[in-house]
């Protein structure tokens, strides 16, 4: 069956404390896996697409990287504004491409 | 462009009534998706579609009914509503299925409450 486990559930970070999120899958065949921002009251705002292990892409103060088992969002030296939800999602070779496998997601708090 | 419009924002309904959730989409993409969103569940497929006059079934479909008659618009129709229905609804939308088209725009969102 196919999975996305992210972790922390939650991470409380002083302003600029590099940290890491882990989002480990499970997955017949990966045709992407995409990271997302969520604030609250809001829908998910996208970040980055990865295809394949290796893969890295960078924005800002944020750098997700790849392997054939998980995914990492790095944050570098965040600032408050970086608070949200973090949410990982999937998706898998065969059917649609717009099918969707999501984490629960990391609660990210960054205190000034 | 507006991107992604969902209505109502917030809605309260009692079990039995039925309604529609709207979501339209401004920038001509093929496929669209309803997701809902639960506290420690994630967000979880409803129904989905890749065009135009067809649709799919995604994760958790029973108790909803979606159509698309044109590109734009991707109505999500609860036909009995039960609290367990109780949750945040966002519709998503992509271009298409190559490589680097497929990324999801989320919508803002529907919270919808069911007594």
């Amino acid at each position: 069956e196919d999975q996305v486990t992210q972790s922390p559930e939650a991470l409380r970070l002083q302003e600029g404390e590099s940290s890491s999120l882990n989002c480990s899958y499970t997955v017949s065949g990966l045709r992407g896996l995409f990271w997302y921002r969520q604030d609250p009251g809001k829908g998910p705002e996208f970040l980055f697409t990865l295809y394949s292990a290796g893969e890295e892409k960078e924005k800002e103060r944020l750098k997700a990287t790849l392997t054939k088992k998980e995914s990492f969002l790095h944050i570098t030296a965040p600032k408050p504004e970086d608070s949200a939800t973090y949410l990982c999602a999937v998706q898998p070779y065969g059917g649609a491409t717009n099918k969707l496998i999501f984490g629960t997601g990391t609660l990210l708090a960054v205190q000034p | 462009n507006a991107g992604v419009t969902q209505t109502p924002k917030f809605q309260v309904l009692k079990t039995g009534q039925s309604m529609t959730l709207q979501c339209a989409q401004d920038m001509n993409h093929e496929y669209m998706s309803w997701y809902r969103q639960d506290p420690g569940m994630g967000l979880r497929l409803i129904h989905y579609s890749v065009g135009a006059g067809i649709t799919d079934q995604g994760e958790v479909p029973n108790g909803y009914n979606v159509s698309r008659s044109t590109t734009e618009d991707f109505p999500l129709r609860l036909l009995s509503a039960a609290p367990s229905q109780t949750s945040v609804y966002f519709c998503a939308s992509s271009f298409g299925k190559a490589k680097g088209q497929e990324t999801q725009y989320f919508g803002p969102g529907t919270r919808l409450l069911v007594l």
